[in-house]
C-alpha cells in the first residue's frame, strides 16, 4: 500500500538508552518531517528535510538527530533517551508544494 | 515564530447539532490546512485554503479562510458519530505549524 511506513509502532526504553525510529515513503515525495504529539500540545516539529541531502531543525530539536538516508527514508535518532521524550512520534511526507502531508501511523514511545 | 491557536480545545456535541471550531494565527498565512485525527490514529489531510475569504465545502464540513488570512474556521452541520476525533489546523509554507486541535465528542 502506498504511503508512509513507520517502525516500530511501540517502544519502551530505559532512561539513557538510544534508539532509531525508521520512516519510509513510497510516494516519491521530496519533503519529509518528524513531529511529536503530546496531550494538549498538538503536533510539534522536531526536524524536517525539504529535499534529499538536506535537514533542518524544527521547533523542538534538542535531544534528537536525523538522517535523510535517501529520497524514501528519513530516520530519527534518540541518543540518550529521557522521560521527557515519552510521546507519540509521527513521520510525514509531502510534495513540498503545500498540498497536504501524508502521515505514518506513528510510534508510541515510553521512556522509563 | 509563527503560532497557530485553536478554540475551543474540547467540543461536546449532541448528534444532529452543528458546531464551529476556530483557528487563529499570529501572522498572515500563505495557506491553511485542516487535518482530522481519529482516536488512536494519525492525522489525515482534509483540505487546504489559499485565497483570502475562500470557502470550501466537503459534504457537511465547511471551511473558511479569513479575509486577512490570519484566521480560519471549520463548521460541521448535523454532527454524526463519525465526526468524532481531533481537528487540527496548520499553517506555513514548506513546514507546517499545527494548532493544539479541537477534540470533538458526540452524544448519541
Amino acid at each position: 500500500n502506498a504511503g508512509v511506513t513507520q517502525t516500530p509502532k511501540f517502544q519502551v526504553l530505559k532512561t539513557g538508552q538510544s534508539m532509531t525510529l525508521q520512516c519510509a515513503q513510497d510516494m516519491n515525495h521530496n519533503s519529509m518531517y518528524w513531529y511529536r504529539q503530546d496531550p494538549g500540545m498538538g503536533l510539534r516539529l522536531i526536524y524536517y528535510s525539504a529535499s534529499e541531502g538536506t535537514t533542518d531543525k524544527g521547533e523542538v530539536p534538542n535531544g534528537y538527530n536525523v538522517s535523510r538516508l535517501n529520497k524514501r527514508e528519513f530516520s530519527l535518532r534518540l541518543e540518550s533517551a529521557a522521560p521527557s521524550q515519552t510521546s507519540v512520534y509521527f513521520c510525514a511526507s509531502s510534495t513540498g508544494t503545500a498540498l497536504g502531508y501524508t502521515f505514518g501511523s506513528g510510534t508510541r514511545l515510553t521512556v522509563v | 515564530g509563527q503560532q497557530v491557536m485553536q478554540i475551543p480545545q474540547y467540543q461536546h456535541v449532541q448528534e444532529g447539532e452543528d458546531f464551529t471550531t476556530y483557528c487563529n494565527s499570529s501572522t498572515t498565512l500563505s495557506n491553511i490546512q485542516w487535518y482530522k485525527q481519529r482516536p488512536g490514529g494519525h492525522p489525515v489531510f482534509l483540505i487546504q485554503l489559499v485565497k483570502s475569504g475562500e470557502v470550501k465545502k466537503q459534504k457537511r464540513l465547511t471551511f473558511q479562510f479569513g479575509e486577512a488570512k490570519k484566521n480560519s474556521s471549520l463548521h460541521i452541520t448535523a454532527t454524526q458519530t463519525t465526526d468524532v476525533g481531533t481537528y487540527f489546523c496548520a499553517g506555513g509554507d514548506y513546514k507546517l505549524s499545527f494548532g493544539a486541535g479541537t477534540t470533538v465528542t458526540v452524544r448519541a
